[in-house]
């Protein structure tokens, strides 16, 4: 139980384009969800909490314009880079907390490796 | 606010040996401490997790203490295999926040 999955696992697109990522949360009702970024032999970096029908708080530093998230229902939250540039070539990985708050375990999807040319 | 320290950032054991993972935190407050194994191109994966109300917790090949008075935790492997090569991310938060603070992660390499 309690799988995470996130569409596509790997994008490669042109500088300028937005891009969407998409995480699911495949058994399990997620009133919560997290979106990280990752670098090359770093640890997770929180962008984002997002909560289902509101709107998501960004940590400090990250451009909220940029990156827009939509958690629209209890299974699916969104991410969407916009106007990409080769600096936001990352690993993006989305996390997703049980519904009810008894549990604070996140569940991690496997990724998504965005590759801006 | 909170912040982690994990030791040491790079373990290279011979297979069959145990490995030894240690994390610190600052935050009295913080409750909940989960492990997380993961492996190249893929998101973390919980190996086990620990609450203050505990001082240990064991399941098969893998155990965690916590020392709440000196404010750490730490990940221990018994009889390493290859596959356990990966790299292991430790973590705090308290309790109906849901936000983690993580370890810089130790990359853990089983020679065969």
């Amino acid at each position: 139980g309690a799988v995470v999955s996130q569409h596509p696992s790997r994008v490669i697109c042109k500088s300028g384009t937005s891009v969407k990522i998409e995480c699911r949360s495949l058994d399990f009702q997620a009133t919560t969800m997290f979106w990280y970024r990752q670098f090359p032999k770093q640890s997770l970096m929180l962008m984002a909490t997002s909560n289902e029908g509101s709107k998501a708080t960004y940590e400090q530093g990250v451009e909220k314009d940029k990156f827009l998230i939509n958690h629209a229902s209890l299974t699916l939250s969104t991410l969407t880079v916009t106007s990409a540039h080769p600096e936001d070539s990352s690993f993006y990985i989305c996390s997703a907390t049980t519904s009810g708050g008894a549990s604070d375990t996140q569940y991690f999807g496997p990724g998504t490796r965005l590759t801006v040319l | 606010g909170e912040n982690v320290e994990q030791h040491p950032s790079t373990l290279s054991v011979q297979e069959g040996d145990s490995a030894v993972i240690k994390c610190t935190y600052s935050d009295s407050a913080s409750n909940y401490f989960p492990w997380y194994k993961q492996e190249l191109g893929k998101g973390p994966q919980l190996i086990i997790d620990i609450r203050s109300n505990v001082g240990e917790k064991k399941d098969q090949r893998i155990a965690v203490t916590l020392n709440k008075t000196a404010k750490h935790f730490s990940l221990h492997i018994t009889e390493t295999q290859p596959e356990d090569s990966a790299v292991y991310f430790c973590a705090a938060s308290q309790t109906g926040t849901y936000k983690y603070i993580f370890g810089t992660g130790t990359r853990l390499k089983v020679l065969a």
